[in-house]
């Protein structure tokens, strides 16, 4: 079945830092990539998004390419902010558009 | 607009009570989800609607029980809830199920407390 496993949390950075989340999948078809974020009390809002491969999504500073040969859509942004932190959760949405989420990364950025 | 709302924000109940959860969305997507989370964890899938029919059933409790009374409304009905039944309800919706390419966009979800 499909899947996606993300990199564990909690991760702590200094504002103006790099940031990379990783996330890899497996799937039995050609799934479309998404990373969504979850602010504290809030629903989940999407953030980017990649439907083949070679796709890279990118919204608010935040970059991910649509990796076939290693099965991965990492998170990168170059330069976080305290605004950033948040839970984001790396997905995929295969035929039936049934979304399977990661387990979260937890990110606090820090003044 | 890309808002799906969700009705009461909080609500907290007790285990012989019966209350409903309300989802709305005027984006005129044919597919709507409602989904569990727990603390620190991701959105479970607990039901799915398809063109205002039930399409899927991830073999939820019969103790919620989802109507979608048009295209643009979902409710959840809840009754005889336990404690662990506690948690934040979130409701999705995206334009169909047939492409694996639409996106889900999600309501601010109802947390609810059952005690």
């Amino acid at each position: 079945g499909n899947s996606v496993t993300q990199m564990e949390g909690p991760v702590t950075l200094s504002e103006e830092a790099f940031l990379t989340i990783n996330c890899t999948y497996t799937a039995t078809g050609y799934p479309s990539l998404f990373w969504y974020v979850q602010y504290p009390g809030e629903g989940l809002q999407l953030l980017l998004k990649a439907t083949k491969a070679d796709d890279k999504g990118s919204n608010k500073g935040f970059e991910a390419t649509y990796r076939k040969e290693t099965t991965s859509f990492h998170l990168e942004k170059g330069s976080v902010q305290v605004s950033d932190s948040a839970v984001y959760f790396c997905a995929l949405s295969d035929w039936g558009n049934d979304m399977r989420f990661g387990a979260g990364t937890r990110l606090t950025v820090k003044p | 607009d890309t808002e799906v709302t969700q009705t009461p924000k909080h609500l907290v109940m007790g285990m012989t009570n019966k209350k409903s959860l309300k989802c709305e969305q005027h984006m005129g997507h044919r597919a709507m989800y409602w989904y569990k989370q727990k603390a620190k964890k991701p959105p479970e899938l607990m039901f799915v609607y398809s063109y205002e029919k039930l399409s899927i059933n991830e073999s939820v409790p019969s103790r919620f029980s989802p109507e979608c009374p048009n295209s643009s409304l979902l409710n959840l009905h809840l009754h005889a809830l336990q404690p662990e039944d506690s948690a934040l309800y979130l409701c999705a919706s995206s334009q169909a199920r047939d492409r694996r390419t639409y996106e889900q966009y999600f309501g601010p979800g109802t947390r609810l407390t059952v005690t």
